[in-house]
């Protein structure tokens, strides 16, 4: 089974600077998903940044970026220019297509952003 | 809506009693899945629709859990005769087909007395 790991439950960042959190992941799939949601008190899960594994080009969205490093099953989010509303709850999550693409997440890194 | 919605928003029940949620997903995705997330803890997959068929229904904790869908419409989880580990925040989500980025719902928080 598919497996996920986020080692970091908690991080914080001072406002303006760069902040990477940490994910792996365990696969014998070749063709997958990765994701990174944001999730907020409001609950809602937010999609951040979504990386297939046949590209080998790094996924970049405005100040989210990853680092995708397939062979050592890594996938680490870079915020750029942390801001107060970065500040949530953020899971690592990983789909293939052959399972109808069902998410299996990480346990969650919460992020504190300080002013 | 624009996007999934999800009711209610908060229950709370008592032991025993059997429950009723509702996704309405965005029209037009033929994909629609329910997770569980407990507190402090990442999302569990329970159940994948596509259209109103149920290939994957592999994450349901225990029979007590099922779940339908009319069409590429609205689903329900339904949870009968509730246990106190069924607290939990419910999570709907939809998307145009496999393989495309998920959208959740705000989701429904379970409260079991």
């Amino acid at each position: 089974a598919q497996t996920v790991t986020q080692s970091q439950p908690e991080m914080s960042v001072q406002e303006a600077e760069t902040v990477t959190l940490s994910c792996t992941y365990d696969t014998s799939e070749s063709d997958y998903y990765l994701f990174w949601y944001k999730q907020p008190p409001s609950r809602q899960m937010i999609l951040v940044i979504r990386q297939e594994a046949y590209k080998q080009q790094n996924a970049t969205e405005n100040r989210f970026s990853v680092n995708f490093q397939k062979a050592a099953k890594s996938f680490s989010l870079k915020i750029s220019d942390s801001q107060l509303g970065d500040a949530a709850m953020y899971f690592c999550a990983y789909g293939e297509e052959t399972s109808g693409s069902r998410l299996t997440f990480g346990e969650g890194t919460q992020l504190t952003v300080n002013p | 809506g624009a996007g999934v919605s999800q009711s209610p928003s908060n229950k709370v029940t008592e032991k025993g009693k059997d429950v009723e949620l509702r996704c309405d997903p965005i029209s037009g995705h033929t994909a629609l899945y329910w997770y569980r997330q407990r507190l402090g803890q990442g999302l569990e997959f329970l159940i994948y629709f596509q259209g109103n068929s149920a290939p994957d229904k592999s994450g349901l904790p225990s029979d007590r859990f099922s779940a339908e869908r009319t069409g590429e419409s609205v689903s329900t989880l339904t949870i009968q005769r509730t246990q106190q580990e069924d607290s939990a925040v419910y999570l709907c989500a939809s998307s145009p087909g496999s393989n495309q980025p998920q959208h959740f719902g705000d989701g429904t928080r379970l409260s079991i007395l």
